[in-house]
């Protein structure tokens, strides 16, 4: 069974603090990806990874950062954390190819930056 | 960009009633998956469908590359079934998904 976990699964920032959101999957999956929901946005991508040492700008990139130090391990970074990025984060994971392929979802992360 | 269009926005049904979700799209996919959401839930993956029928349950997914378009059919709807229903399409890069807004489901006793 494909598993993605996050952690922390709640997260409370201050304006200009430095946030780390991180992401583990068990699946042996290239691919992993960060996305964001919004109400009236959907799901939107924030970065992207085809494998360890790799990070990818997704669709709205700007104030993130990603690091994939392992296969397993992915992570977001927020170094200056804005209000504007109060938001449910998800992480995903997917097998490679250009034919595409199923994505598995981890439970997500509330962040609220007050 | 990439467009995903779904209908209706909301649904309401008497317990026991089918539904019909639609996702339309607006450029050619490479793959095509449907989510369930609980509110303050995860996205659980319903289908990954890129093309023709699946059938899971009381759940239908039918994908129709030329057309642009995919269909989730809920038949005999149960309580359990109220949420949001997400799909998403794959570009040919097929590196990412891009969602539509979703439907919210209610089913009622």
């Amino acid at each position: 069974e494909a598993a993605v976990t996050q952690s922390p699964r709640n997260k409370v920032a201050v304006t200009g603090g430095k946030v780390t959101l991180s992401c583990n999957q068990t699946n042996n999956h290239n691919n992993m990806y960060w996305y964001r929901q919004d109400t009236g946005h959907g799901l939107r991508l924030i970065h992207y990874s085809y494998g360890a040492g790799s990070t990818e700008k997704g669709d709205i990139p700007d104030g993130y950062k990603a690091s994939r130090p392992s296969q397993e391990n992915f992570s977001l970074i927020l170094e200056l954390a804005t209000p504007s990025q109060t938001s449910v984060y998800f992480c995903a994971s997917g097998e490679a190819g250009t034919g595409g392929s199923e994505q598995y979802f981890g439970p997500g992360t509330r962040l609220t930056v007050l | 960009g990439q467009q995903v269009q779904q209908s209706p926005t909301s649904l309401v049904l008497q317990e026991g009633e089918n539904a019909e979700l639609q996702c339309n799209f607006s450029t050619s996919l490479n793959s095509m998956q449907w989510f369930y959401q609980r509110p303050g839930g995860s996205l659980i993956s319903v289908f990954y469908n890129p093309s023709g029928t699946k059938q899971s349950g009381r759940l239908t997914s039918t994908t129709v590359i030329k057309e642009r378009r995919s269909s989730l059919h809920i038949s005999s709807s149960q309580i359990t079934d109220s949420g949001t229903y997400l799909c998403a399409m794959g570009s040919n890069m097929g590196y990412k998904l891009t969602f539509g807004t979703g439907t919210s489901l209610l089913v009622d006793p």
